[in-house]
């Protein structure tokens, strides 16, 4: 079983949609949290950073945090075409180790 | 304007060869690494490199090397003992080890 488990997708969905991607860990030790949005053949670039639980809001882009379920998420909302992308999750415990990623999903904004 | 660049942006590679991936950030971080990213896959940790003149290997160092002799820059060398090396390889820093990594553009490396 893999430390960070996130669904391959594809995730297609008609423009303006609300978008929720996932991803579940077994480590109960991970602190921060971290979404990467990675287009096609360009790096992953950082959209969204969390410290243990709760919700962190920045404008369509909401990150969710459950520790008790070793549960993440990210919800798009009014989801845009150029939000097609592959989505990655990071996280770490706080002992200064590596980031452990998810394999990504890829999502499609249909106009 | 900070940043990672990453170059070339592609380069083949005969076999046989060996071949350096550049990898250089101005944004003073201490600590950098190096990904592989197969097609429909997640990162692979090469190496990484938490200050000047260390480095550990990832989860698959195998037919890789890397040095660090500047804070700035952090380049792998793809050796001929790597058997499979066509991928897309990131490159990465961060202020410290665990915490939030900043990626460069990548390099695709193909081979002949």
């Amino acid at each position: 079983q893999k430390e960070v488990e996130q669904d391959p997708g594809p995730l297609s969905v008609p423009e303006g949609a609300i978008v929720s991607l996932n991803c579940t860990y077994s480590n109960s030790a991970f602190q921060y949290f971290m979404w990467y949005r990675q287009y096609s053949r360009k790096g992953p670039e950082l959209l969204m950073y969390t410290y243990s639980s709760g919700n962190k809001e920045d404008g369509r882009f909401t990150a969710q945090v459950d520790k008790s379920s070793k549960y993440i998420s990210l919800f798009i909302r009014d989801s845009q075409p150029s939000d097609s992308a592959t989505y990655l999750c990071a996280m770490s415990n706080n002992a200064g180790n590596m980031l452990t990623f998810g394999g990504g999903t890829r999502l499609m904004v249909k106009p | 304007d900070g940043g990672i660049t990453q170059s070339p942006k592609y380069l083949f590679r005969k076999e046989g060869q060996n071949v350096t991936l550049s990898c250089e950030q101005n944004l003073n971080h201490d600590a950098m690494y190096w990904y592989r990213q197969d097609p429909g896959q997640g990162l692979r940790l090469i190496y990484y490199s938490q200050i000047v003149n260390d480095f550990q290997k990832g989860d698959i160092a195998e037919g890789y090397s890397v040095s660090r002799e500047k804070k700035e820059s952090f380049p792998l060398t793809v050796t001929s003992a790597q058997k499979n090396p066509t991928a897309f390889y990131l490159c990465a820093s961060s202020m410290g080890s665990g915490e939030t990594q900043y990626f460069g553009p990548g390099t695709r490396l193909l081979v002949l």
